[in-house]
């Protein structure tokens, strides 16, 4: 069970939007639609904005949005804002009740 | 409002067993509606799934860990536990509980760090 492979950092100025990349294999991401992304603001507790490849919970903002294409899933971040600087983890079931994590993307807002 | 605070010894011996609780204010331990889990992040590193414990009292725990991962709830403080045994420095990590949500750990602690040192 090997970690998520997402980039290390990106950065991007207000307003404009990124989108992150989470690549798995046919053991997790391209099998199950299981894909969740946190974000995560150091010293504080991890905050849950996708789940299940594309929903958002009812109190996150519609600037972020969640796709998945093969063993690849995405998290796109539109309009940036200086508080969407944080480090963001996606999530994927893989399979008997396992779940394994990204390995991190620091996203800064210049 | 829902709350978790994990608590527990900062500090734990090689070889030994490291125990964390992690205290829900919010919810009942004990709801079928909800599972419970842990998470860590290594020093300078990404998360890492440690384990679930699920409301029918199935648990299960990253193959990584080999069989070293016990959960258990208490529903008399409701609160959830964490024991790793034979721990090393490896086992160094800020560690997480969450609240699991059908397959999605909608809401975590803020996290307590564990350092593994002699």
């Amino acid at each position: 069970q090997s970690a998520l492979t997402q980039p290390a950092s990106m950065s991007g100025s207000p307003g404009q939007s990124i989108t992150i990349s989470c690549t798995g294999t046919s053991s997790d991401v391209g099998t199950y639609n299981l894909v969740s992304w946190y974000q995560h603001h150091p010293g504080k507790a991890p905050k849950l904005i996708i789940y299940e490849v594309t929903r958002r919970p009812s109190a996150i903002s519609n600037r972020f949005s969640g796709s998945k294409s093969g063993n690849t899933a995405s998290l796109t971040i539109s309009g940036l804002q200086a508080e969407d600087e944080a480090d963001y983890y996606c999530c994927s079931g893989a399979g008997s009740s396992t779940y394994v994590f990204g390995t991190g993307t620091k996203v800064t807002v210049l | 409002q829902l709350h978790l605070q994990e608590s527990g010894p900062g500090l734990a011996k090689p070889s030994e067993t490291l125990s964390l609780t992690c205290t829900v204010s919010g919810a009942s331990i004990s709801s079928i509606t909800y599972s419970w889990g842990w998470i860590r992040q290594p020093p300078g590193k990404g998360l890492e799934w440690i384990g679930s414990l699920y409301f029918s009292g199935s648990t299960y725990s990253n193959p990584s860990l080999k069989g070293r991962v016990t959960i258990s709830l208490d529903t008399s403080k409701n609160h959830f536990s964490l024991k790793l045994t034979s721990v090393t420095a490896a086992d160094t990590a800020v560690y997480y509980c969450a609240l699991i949500s059908g397959t999605t750990f909608d809401y975590w602690g803020q996290g307590t760090l564990v350092t593994v040192s002699s």
